[in-house]
Parts: C-alpha cells; structure tokens; sequence
C-alpha cells in the first residue's frame, strides 16, 4: 500500500514552454501532497505544500508564479513549470501524507521526474 | 526551525561488515525523525521512523536506529551490509507534517 505515481517520470522540453508534472496517490487519500526539488548529489528542497480544495502553500524563495500546483482532487497535484528555462532543470519529486491512515505523519514518495530544458 | 546534519557525505564499507550512519537534528520542539533511502533516479523509501516510545526502532531491509534526545541524534544502523544497499540515505524530522532533510549520505558497498 501507500503507492504514490508521478508522470511523466523524464520530460525535454524547449526553453519558454510549460511542463505539467502529475502526482497521484494510488491506494490512498491525500489532503496534503508535497513537491520537491533535487539538483544533482544534492538533497531535497520543499518548494511548496499543496492542500487539496485550496491554495498551494510555497517556501520562501520559490515564485508561485512560475510553479504552479493544483490540487484538484484528494489523489492528484499537479505542478506546472511556467515559461521553463534551462536553471529549471532539475529532479521534482512529490510526497503525499495518508490523511485517512494510522500513519498521517509520515510521507510516501514518488519514483520522481527528471525535467531537462533545453 | 529544525535542522538535520548528516556528519558522514560517503561511506564506503565492504559487503558483510556493519555500517553507521550518523545524523545529529536540532529542534526546539518535539519532532519526528525518519530515515528514507534514494536508490538512483528513483524517488525516496522509508526504511524506518520514530515517532515516541521505544528509542530503537527497526525498519526495513535489517536496519536499525537509536534515538538520543541528550545527544540529539538518530543513527542509522545494520550489522551487515549487501552490494544491493548502495544508495543515498536521508535523515530527516518533521514538524507540522512538513519535512526538513539533511544533505545526504552515499553508501558505497564493494565485494
């Protein structure tokens, strides 16, 4: 159980164009999903927390405008890169918190997606 | 604001023998603490976590850790180690459901 699904898992996309990352949670319900970012050899950054039926939370320092989340349902979050560049390259990966579970306090993992703008 | 250190950035062992990671927090509140393990390119699992009571937790795949509250510390264990555990492993705590990392340890296990 506990499975958490990101797609698509690598993405190459052209400088100026928007990629939309999804994160699902399959065998569970997720009030809160979280997005983070991990540049090579390097360890995981929280850029925001996305609360299902209301307004991503960001860290300091990450432009809500550029990172776009979407929590539409209690299975998926969406993260939009907007007008991607090349410093946006990176690792993204996504948690979700099992919020029906005996274990609300720890977070499941996605397998990750790789984003490369050229 | 809680922070985690991972003192060791690599370790190298030989399959067979134990390892230790060591992960210090700092927190002024109670948290959480969690070991996960980052395979290449792949997202994180958790191995184990504690969350109160016993202060040696056991977790998947042999390991093991020990929570210090005197020392602040969580040290990640197991007493033998295969070719298959080459990975990166986090410690992290948790506070208001949100996680802090620490910067990672690589483990490298030779034959």
């Amino acid at each position: 159980g506990a499975v958490v699904s990101q797609h698509p898992s690598w993405v190459i996309c052209k400088s100026g164009t928007s990629v939309k990352i999804e994160c699902r949670s399959l065998d569970f319900q997720a009030t809160t999903m979280f997005w983070y970012r991990q540049f090579p050899k390097q360890s995981l950054m929280l850029m925001a927390t996305s609360n299902e039926g209301s307004k991503a939370t960001y860290e300091q320092g990450v432009e809500k405008d550029k990172f776009l989340i979407n929590h539409a349902s209690l299975t998926l979050s969406t993260l939009t890169v907007t007008s991607a560049h090349p410093e946006d390259s990176s690792f993204y990966i996504c948690s979700a918190r099992d919020s029906g579970g005996a274990s609300t306090d720890t977070q499941y993992f996605g397998p990750g997606t790789r984003l490369t703008v050229l | 604001a809680q922070s985690v250190t991972q003192l060791d950035s690599q370790v190298p062992v030989f399959e067979e023998a134990p390892v230790e990671l060591r992960c210090n927090y700092s927190s002024s509140v109670s948290v959480y603490l969690f070991w996960y393990v980052q395979y290449p390119n792949q997202g994180l699992q958790l191995l184990l976590k504690y969350l109160s009571g016993s202060t040696l937790v056991k977790g998947i795949n042999g390991f093991e850790a020990e929570f210090n509250k005197s020392q602040t510390s969580f040290h990640l264990r197991k007493p033998s180690v295969h070719i298959s555990d080459t990975a990166e492993y986090f410690c992290a705590v948790s506070y208001d459901y949100k996680l802090s990392f620490g910067a990672g340890t690589t483990v490298t296990v030779r034959a």
